[in-house]
């Protein structure tokens, strides 16, 4: 098992830009997450799926669109990117079941100038 | 609303000593709490959680947590610290009757271990 794989790990883009972080786990895991880190802020949420077609608003979504048309891919799209954007952004997935851990991907470093 | 509070920042201790990384939490009902690591530039790590049953829960590298369910506190142990365990620690907590939310992290306690 791969896991969960993020791409691309880097990435900078100017102002208004938009792009797309891919998202994919192979362990069947209905529930899929996206989060941001920001330095000494911890991490926080943008979006959440509980199953494919099915995707619900985190903490932090404005800026932000995420699909969910299979249950492997998680993508998460930036339409007009601003500096306040720049970030380390996680993907999670997990199984059906309250008591189980998260899965992290690696991240994608995202600056935005 | 589900919470978790790591009060330091910044934990220093030397090679060898104990160590300890807090937290605590708030939920309605009953937790289940994880500690994940991140080591840098890499994703987290789970390193052990807490369902039920005993309240000292062991978990990857020589680490163990206690629940203390009076005080509301899951800390992070390890009897004899390595330089390899320096990173950031993020405790965690879902709520037992919330279903699969996502879990609420805290904001991460760095860890620095000194040789």
């Amino acid at each position: 098992n791969a896991g969960v794989t993020q791409t691309p790990k880097f990435r900078i883009l100017k102002i208004g830009q938009s792009m797309t972080l891919q998202c994919t786990q192979d362990m069947n895991h209905n529930y899929m997450y996206w989060y941001r880190q920001d330095p000494g802020m911890g991490l926080k949420l943008i979006y959440y799926s509980v199953g494919a077609g099915i995707t619900d608003k985190g903490e932090v979504p404005n800026g932000y669109n995420v699909s969910r048309s299979t249950t492997e891919d998680f993508p998460l799209r930036l339409e007009l990117a601003a500096p306040s954007q720049t970030s380390v952004y996680f993907c999670a997935s997990t199984r059906v079941g309250s008591y189980n851990e998260q899965f992290f991907g690696p991240g994608t470093r995202l600056t935005v100038l | 609303a589900q919470s978790v509070a790591q009060p330091e920042d910044q934990v220093n201790v030397a090679e060898g000593n104990p160590l300890t990384v807090k937290c605590t939490y708030s939920v309605s009902g009953n937790p289940y709490l994880f500690w994940y690591v991140q080591y840098p530039n890499r994703g987290l790590q789970f390193l052990l959680k807490y369902i039920t049953g005993d309240n000292l829960v062991k978990g990857s590298y020589g680490f163990e947590a206690e629940f203390n369910k009076s005080q509301t506190s899951f800390h992070l142990k390890k009897p004899s610290a390595l330089v390899s365990d320096s990173a950031l620690y993020f405790c965690a907590v879902r709520d037992m009757i919330s279903g699969n939310t996502p879990l609420v992290f805290g904001k991460g306690t760095r860890l620095s271990v000194i040789a």
